[in-house]
């Protein structure tokens, strides 16, 4: 089965860019998607599998990939963003992954 | 607006079964398949896998398969997820989630469900 590495946890100070990766083998063949969550709540789209942000998503929010590497970057990190953040990806028999998050905390 | 909405909150006893529903609105519920996924409580997420509303062809995660149940019923919208032999570690908020169409083949899921709690206790 495939997997999707991510660093556990990252900071940030205020207005300040931080970039979350995330890695596996399938990422040579598919695209990753990201997720944004807070405590209680339902995960939110924020990036789609071709690196495009949703509608009502900031610009601040932006999706890379090279390789096996998918990237999430914050640039200009607001309060509001202090989340965790998860990638999702699939492999060739159609079974879905998720990494294991990384928690964003804003300083 | 497009709007998942699950059911309520379940409590089974080990060994039990539940049956999670998941209404669709505000989009064409075959356009789009509905993938599950569950989150144990304090971690994260994980994939469960999906059905397709518009011919109920379905795909799960091993670790789930012979266990669980996709289905759907296009004349009301709503997509279920059924889990039987509970374990205490099935215990989780379970998601329905949209994904839609797209050239690329990758998942993305754009609208999520509420969640439903469902603690399996003896």
């Amino acid at each position: 089965s495939s997997e999707l590495t991510q660093d556990p946890a990252v900071s940030v100070a205020l207005g300040q860019t931080v970039r979350i990766t995330c890695q596996g083998d399938s990422l040579r063949s598919y695209y990753a998607s990201w997720y944004q969550q807070k405590p209680g709540q339902a995960p939110v789209f924020v990036i789609s599998a071709k690196n495009n942000r949703p509608s009502g998503i900031p610009d601040r929010f932006s999706g890379s990939s090279s390789g096996n590497t998918a990237s999430l970057t914050i640039t200009g990190a607001q309060a509001e963003d202090e989340a965790d953040y998860y990638c999702n990806s699939r492999d060739s028999s159609g079974i879905g992954v998720f990494g294991a998050g990384t928690k964003v905390t804003v300083l | 607006q497009v709007q998942l909405v699950q059911s309520g909150a379940e409590v089974r006893k080990p060994g039990a079964s539940v049956k999670v529903s998941c209404k669709a609105s505000g989009y064409t519920f075959t356009g789009y398949y509905i993938h599950w996924v569950r989150q144990a409580p304090g971690q994260g997420l994980e994939w469960m896998g999906w059905i397709n509303p518009n011919n109920g062809d379905s795909n799960s995660a091993q670790k789930f398969q012979g266990r669980v149940t996709m289905t759907r019923d296009t004349s009301i919208s709503t997509a279920y997820m059924e889990l039987s032999r509970l374990r205490s570690d099935d215990t989780a908020v379970y998601y329905c989630a949209r994904d839609p169409p797209g050239g690329s083949g990758s998942y993305e899921f754009d609208y999520w469900g509420q969640g439903t709690l469902v603690t399996v206790s003896s």
